[in-house]
């Protein structure tokens, strides 16, 4: 099936570091998503992605964080600066838009440690 | 209020038997559900949903049940098999374009030969 890759799967960095987590989303797909997900605790919505603009983002969107896809290349979420408390799995999921906006394909997660 | 409740967090059951995920929501302009599984160490994947159109939807050996007066879904996994154990999410949305999905916490689910 459709496949969204994370890259890199695992990130450990200092507290204060800024960090990128990119996602190369499913071919032609036009909506994207990022998770966060905490070990043991749902997935939880960070922001929602269309056209180059944001959509919605959650009260776990803080200032810190930001998303952009440029010229149609990876779709990122830069931390910066970290805190500890943003240590966590962050998912990247997009959908095709029309009818079957509402599935999303999910990549397999980048495990952020911040130290 | 956005939520989606889910429960068990664990559930076990034999190889044969019929395992039963449940959920429930408050939010009255969600309008599709799906669940999703996840292997270890895979994304998550659409495995089944349901619209409230229906109260039921069959795929294979998984059912979804819809209770729309209660706000409450289930997966029912019919003659479970120990590759279906995995982690199951139950979801919410208004069903819109590019909208977000609220999980529930998750099921882990163990099927024992």
């Amino acid at each position: 099936g459709p496949k969204v890759l994370q890259i890199p799967s695992h990130q450990i960095i200092d507290m204060g570091q800024m960090v990128t987590l990119n996602c190369d989303p499913v071919s032609n797909h036009l909506y994207f998503y990022w998770y966060k997900q905490i070990l043991g605790q749902q997935m939880e919505f960070l922001v929602n992605f269309y056209n180059g603009k944001v959509m919605e983002k959650s009260k776990l969107f803080k200032d810190q964080f930001s998303v952009e896809r440029p010229d149609g290349s990876y779709f990122t979420l830069k931390i910066q600066p970290t805190a500890l408390e943003d240590s966590a799995v962050y998912f990247c999921a997009s959908s095709p838009g029309g009818r079957a906006a509402e599935t999303l394909y999910f990549g397999s997660g980048t495990r952020l440690t911040v130290l | 209020q956005q939520q989606v409740r889910q429960s068990p967090q664990s559930l076990t059951v034999w190889e044969g038997e019929t395992a039963i995920l449940n959920c429930s929501y408050e939010d009255s302009t969600f309008d599709y559900f799906p669940w999703y599984h996840q292997f270890p160490g895979e994304s998550p994947a659409l495995l089944i949903a349901i619209r409230p159109v229906s109260n039921k939807k069959e795929d294979g050996r998984f059912t979804i049940f819809f209770n729309k007066r209660e706000k409450k879904f289930s997966l029912h996994i019919a003659d479970s098999q120990p590759g279906d154990s995995a982690t199951y999410f139950c979801a919410a949305s208004d069903g819109s374009s590019g909208n977000k999905l609220i999980f529930g916490i998750g099921t882990l689910l163990s099927v024992k030969p």
